[in-house]
């Protein structure tokens, strides 16, 4: 079976300062590996995605993240954010070419002007 | 139409009542997901169709839930006779092919009391 961890449920930085959002799956099998963002009021959008190929995968909006296989991690991180990254991220994982997706708990990030 | 479409937004019910949350998908999109995420939780996964079949239902927690894609666009969320652990918000997602890039609507928050 798959799990994603999320540990960090709450995040608050300082406005044009890095973040980096943690991410661990456990999975004994190959994965795909995502990371979506909730705005208030709005439905879950994609920022970004790993199948394969290069480990370091760029997203919308600045954000980029880095898959480690050795760690089974899948950090979500951007060098400096903005007041609009206000919202909630969640990681996700699904076994390679398959449609089910399991969702971390989600990590607010709060910033803060 | 542009997005992937749910409603109502927001629906209370009394507990024994039966509910019917609906899901208009992307036009064109061949797959549909129901997923469900309490508060404090990431999205958890409910069911799967392809077109108008039910391919997955395994994420259904019992039988008062149901689901129906009868012409392979709107999908219908049936629960039966609320109670109040049924209490979340109700996620409906499309793919314009089964594992390819999925979008999410709004959600459907439902409360029962």
């Amino acid at each position: 079976a798959q799990s994603v961890t999320q540990l960090d449920s709450q995040v608050p930085v300082f406005e044009e300062a890095p973040v980096e959002l943690r991410c661990n799956y456990s999975s004994s099998v190959s994965v795909y590996l995502f990371w979506y963002v909730q705005y208030p009021n709005q439905g879950l959008q994609l920022l970004l995605k790993y199948l394969s190929g290069s480990t370091l995968v760029k997203g919308i909006n600045g954000f980029e993240a880095e898959f480690n296989k050795s760690q089974t991690s899948f950090h979500l991180r951007k060098p400096s954010v903005h007041i609009s990254d206000t919202a909630e991220y969640f990681c996700a994982v699904s076994l390679s070419g398959t449609y089910k997706y399991i969702f971390g708990t989600g990590t607010r990030l709060k910033v803060l002007a | 139409g542009a997005g992937v479409s749910q409603s109502p937004r927001y629906k209370v019910t009394k507990r024994g009542q039966d509910v019917a949350l609906r899901c208009d998908p992307i036009s064109g999109h061949v797959s549909l997901y129901w997923y469900r995420q309490a508060l404090g939780q990431g999205p958890e996964f409910l069911t799967y169709f392809n077109y108008e079949a039910q391919q997955d239902k395994s994420g259904l927690p019992n039988d008062r839930f149901s689901a129906e894609r009868p012409e392979g666009s709107i999908s219908t969320l049936t629960i039966q006779r609320t109670e109040q652990r049924d209490s979340a918000m109700y996620r409906c997602a499309s793919s314009p092919q089964e594992a390819e890039r999925t979008f999410f609507g709004q959600g459907t928050r439902l409360t029962v009391v």
